[in-house]
C-alpha cells in the first residue's frame, strides 16, 4: 500500500529559528513529490521535486529529494511568525493519477 | 479565472440528511479529486475522477458517492449524513502531465 510519512507531526520553535521538516514515501511508480503550506484555508503549492539532489529554494525555504532513500526534506531558515502553518508533502504517482498526502506536520513559530 | 469553486462554504446537518458538495474549475483541468481533512488527519482521498466520465474510490470512499458531471463539475454527495461526516472538504483540479493541484476554499461540514 501506498504512504507517505511526515515528521515530527508538531513542531514549536522560536522565531530566528531553523526548522527541517521530514517526508518518507513509499510507493510504487514515483513520479514527483510535492510539498504544500496550509494556513487556514486551503493548501498552497510549495515545491515540486522529481530529480534527487537537486535542490529548490525559495527565499528562506529549501527543499531536497533522495529517491534512493525515499525521502525529501523542507528547511526553513531565520523562521518568522508568518511561517506558522500546517506543511503537508504529498507524491503524485504514474499509476491511476493518485495523489497521496501525508498527515501533514504542524509548525508554530513562537515570537 | 475563478480557479477551483466550492459551494456552500459551510453547512450544518442532522444525522441522516442528505447533501451535495459542489465543486467546479474554469481551467480545463482532466483530473479533479475530493478529500476530506480532519485535525491531525492530513487529506484523506475520497474520490478521484482522472477525466469526465469516470470516477474511482480513494481512501475513505464509503458514506459518499461522486458524479463527474462534466468536464468542469465534480459532486461529492452524502446520502445519510453521520457525525463522522463532519470536517473540511477540499476539491482540487489537475492538469495532465502537471503535477500541481489547485484547491478549492473547502466546506465545512457538521453533521449533528
Amino acid at each position: 500500500e501506498d504512504k507517505v510519512v511526515q515528521s515530527p507531526l508538531s513542531l514549536v520553535v522560536h522565531e530566528g529559528d531553523t526548522v527541517t521538516l521530514n517526508c518518507s514515501y513509499e510507493v510504487t511508480n514515483f513520479r514527483s513529490l510535492l510539498w504544500y503550506k496550509q494556513e487556514k484555508k486551503a493548501p498552497t503549492f510549495l515545491f515540486m521535486l522529481t530529480s534527487s539532489g537537486i535542490e529548490k529554494k525559495s527565499g528562506r525555504l529549501s527543499s531536497i529529494l533522495d529517491k534512493k532513500e525515499l525521502f525529501s526534506i523542507l528547511n526553513i531558515t531565520a523562521t518568522q511568525t508568518g511561517d506558522s502553518a500546517v506543511y503537508l508533502c504529498a507524491v503524485v504517482t504514474n499509476r491511476d493519477d493518485k495523489i497521496i498526502f501525508g498527515k501533514g506536520t504542524r509548525l508554530h513559530i513562537l515570537p | 479565472n475563478a480557479g477551483v469553486t466550492q459551494t456552500p462554504k459551510f453547512q450544518v446537518l442532522k444525522t441522516g440528511q442528505s447533501m451535495t458538495l459542489q465543486c467546479a474549475q474554469d481551467m480545463n483541468h482532466n483530473s479533479m479529486y475530493w478529500y476530506r481533512q480532519d485535525p491531525g488527519m492530513g487529506l484523506r482521498l475520497i474520490y478521484y475522477s482522472a477525466s469526465e466520465g469516470t470516477t474511482d474510490k480513494g481512501e475513505v470512499p464509503n458514506g459518499y458517492n461522486v458524479s463527474r458531471l462534466n468536464k468542469r463539475e465534480f459532486s461529492l454527495r452524502l446520502e445519510s449524513a453521520a457525525p463522522s461526516q463532519t470536517s473540511v472538504y477540499f476539491c482540487a483540479s489537475r492538469a495532465r502531465g502537471y503535477n500541481e493541484q489547485f484547491f478549492g476554499p473547502g466546506t465545512r461540514l457538521t453533521v449533528l
